[in-house]
């Protein structure tokens, strides 16, 4: 059964821990995301990776940093950097290296809900 | 500019009726625009998508108009049924730079 998972699907922290949000894949696609997702705005890119052990910084990468090390997983961690990191999380990926390929479509998991207390 | 405008913010059809949601953008330079359907709890989900050389793409009962002049477009639901109720987003694709901006999503209710 193939598809993208995300875990946990709630996670609570107290205000200044760091926190990693897991995400696995099993598509074997090459491109992996991370997006923030705020009540009533859009989803905003943080982090994508093409490539492993290779990733750039979206439109919001501050406070947040990633890894790449095997091409299935794409962990994200919320710093204590991060000013207001209570939102909904969602990992996505696409089978294509260039990432935002207009040949290319981004396949999301289920999200995970952070909550920083 | 990089925003992507999206409206209504929520939208109530009766069963069978036709939903439609717009979206407006700034930046010529966009070269795909997805929507995307997105169910409570859920990650979103493609739905469909055009490229701004067409004015009109179709896909069952999901159609995109795309006006490349007024630099909108518009993702018409024909037969609206209850299970198409969900928060769907629009987004614009700018892809020679790696960037994609999404719209601040539109709650569809379809009332049975």
């Amino acid at each position: 059964d193939g598809g993208i998972t995300q875990s946990p699907k709630y996670l609570f922290r107290k205000e200044g821990q760091n926190v990693t949000l897991s995400c696995e894949q099993n598509l074997n696609h090459d491109a992996m995301y991370w997006y923030r997702q705020d009540p009533g705005q859009g989803l905003r890119l943080i982090y994508y990776s093409q490539i492993v052990n290779d990733f750039q910084k979206g439109d919001i990468a501050e406070g947040y940093s990633v890894s790449r090390e095997k091409k299935e997983s794409f962990p994200l961690t919320v710093t204590s950097a991060q000013k207001n990191p209570t939102a909904f999380y969602l990992c996505a990926s696409s089978i294509y290296g260039g990432a935002f390929s207009t040949t290319d479509t981004q396949y999301f998991g289920p999200g995970t809900r952070l909550t920083v207390l | 500019q990089q925003q992507v405008k999206q409206s209504p913010q929520s939208l109530i059809v009766q069963k069978g009726g036709i939903s439609i949601i717009n979206c407006a953008y700034e930046n010529t330079a966009f070269d795909y625009f997805p929507w995307y359907q997105q169910f409570p709890g859920k990650g979103p989900a493609l739905l469909i998508a055009i490229r701004p050389d067409v004015s009109e793409k179709k896909e069952g009962r999901f159609t995109i108009s795309f006006n490349k002049s007024a630099k909108q477009f518009s993702l018409h639901i024909m037969d609206s049924q209850p299970g198409d109720s969900a928060t769907y987003f629009c987004a614009a694709l700018y892809s020679s730079a790696s960037k994609i901006i999404f719209g601040s999503g539109t709650r569809l209710s379809i009332r049975p």
